[in-house]
């Protein structure tokens, strides 16, 4: 069964500091690994998308890391502000298919 | 570019009662795929579909559930009779291509009393 799994559930952190959000999967075949940022009340963005042969992607204050062997994955957010303040979703998808699976997501709160 | 709109942004009905969601996509975007999430669980798939015809329903949780997109434009998912375990945030999203990037819509939000 594929399943996506997200650590921690939730975190707080003090606006400037820096965080890692963890993503474990088990879909098979592995097609590609996309990081969602979900705002409260609006559908989740996409941040990153990482294939296969890629071990990390950025943008911004965003870096995303992929180990296809272990499959696990990190996002990385430097320097948080305010505005990171949302649920950042791990969604995984599977070779030839459209349906992707997603993780729960980790809660962020940055604090002033 | 206007993003994907979904109506209503709440819902709240009593249990029996029956309620459609709409959800109109990006223009351009053939694919439609509608998703829920319950509380406390992950978005999970209901279905999809190709312009108006249904790709795939395998998500769909029972025939109390019915969606449409006639014209391959806008789309509804009705629910009737609506159960308590149906509460959750009903999310559309559309793509141009089958594997390209989902765009998502804000979501509705059903609870049923």
């Amino acid at each position: 069964k594929n399943q996506v799994e997200q650590s921690p559930q939730s975190l707080i952190i003090l606006e400037g500091k820096n965080c890692t959000l963890q993503c474990n999967y088990t879909v098979s075949p592995f097609s590609n690994l996309r990081w969602y940022k979900q705002d409260t009340g609006r559908g989740p963005v996409s941040l990153t998308i990482m294939t296969f042969s890629e071990n990390t992607k950025s943008n911004g204050r965003y870096t995303a890391t992929l180990d296809a062997d272990t499959k696990q994955s990190s996002l990385h957010i430097t320097a948080s502000q305010l505005s990171d303040s949302a649920s950042y979703i791990c969604v995984v998808s599977s070779g030839g298919s459209y349906i992707p699976t997603f993780g729960r997501g980790t809660s962020l709160i940055v604090h002033p | 570019e206007a993003g994907v709109t979904q109506f209503p942004s709440h819902s709240v009905i009593e249990k029996g009662q029956t309620v459609t969601l709409r959800c109109d996509p990006i223009s351009g975007h053939d694919n439609l795929y509608w998703y829920r999430r319950v509380m406390g669980k992950e978005i999970k798939f209901l279905l999809h579909f190709v312009k108006e015809s249904k790709q795939d329903e395998s998500g769909m949780p029972n025939n109390r559930f019915l969606a449409e997109r006639t014209g391959g434009t806008y789309s509804t998912l009705k629910v009737q009779p609506a159960e308590l375990e149906d509460s959750g945030v009903y999310f559309c999203a559309s793509s141009r291509q089958g594997m390209d990037e989902q765009f998502f819509g804000p979501g509705t939000r059903l609870t049923v009393l």
